[in-house]
């Protein structure tokens, strides 16, 4: 158990619809960060906070594609007008920037558009 | 872009047997690698790290070795076990940003 708490763990939606996951970070951590990963693949980088700000985003994350961290804690992913090629495992993780910045990951959040 | 390879997309071993899994990255400003294991349906579980100053750490039945001069990276698993059987992943990190993954190398314990 890493600690990093992700919700929730499957998501079935249909096409257009709107989808919406949370990530509870390691109490303290302040980095957050967001991967997306396809079957066979590896996770793919999409966006991480320090505290609640959004330092970087892939260019993965398109426009139909939000991130927040409103108190610096906990963070949710929200994809809008879903597409079947949304379908992925999205993954949280969480490090502390001070102590060497080794990031754990949650266990993902299964989404798949129908 | 700068990325992160695997040279084994699939490696078999006999249970008992030493298992090395190779992997190459090309940003030669990361100071900072990672190895994951990964199981079916779950995230990626931290098995063990190594900064850019050093070329050798080791951990419990793991041990990452890293040339920098080649820029390679190795997972070495002692005494390889059933439960060693997943998917390993080598990430890289440039100091302070992201990690990069690269696609993994499937590890299958023969009994």
């Amino acid at each position: 158990d890493t600690g990093v708490s992700q919700n929730p763990r499957h998501k079935i939606t249909k096409r257009g619809q709107n989808v919406t996951f949370r990530c509870d970070p390691i109490s303290e951590h302040n980095r957050l960060y967001w991967y997306r990963q396809t079957l066979g693949q590896g996770p793919e980088f999409l966006t991480y906070f320090q505290n609640e700000a959004q330092l970087e985003k892939s260019r993965l994350l398109s426009d139909r594609f939000s991130a927040e961290r409103p108190k610096g804690s906990f963070s949710t992913l929200e994809i809008q007008r879903t597409e079947q090629g949304d379908s992925a495992m999205y993954l949280c993780a969480s490090s502390l920037l001070s102590s060497g910045n080794t990031i754990y990951f949650g266990e993902g959040s299964w989404l798949t558009v129908v | 872009g700068e990325s992160v390879g695997l040279h084994l997309p699939t490696l078999s071993v006999q249970e008992g047997d030493n298992s090395i899994i190779n992997c190459a990255y090309s940003n030669s400003a990361s100071d900072y690698f990672i190895w994951y294991k990964q199981e079916s349906g779950k995230g990626p579980q931290f098995i063990i790290d190594i900064r850019s100053n050093m070329d050798k750490r080791q951990g419990q039945r793991v041990t990452v070795l890293l040339n920098k001069t080649v820029k390679h990276l190795s997972l070495q698993i002692a005494a390889t076990q059933p439960g060693d059987s997943a998917v390993y992943f080598c990430a890289e990190m440039e100091y302070g940003n992201k990690l990069v993954f690269g696609a993994g190398t499937i590890l299958r314990v023969k009994s």
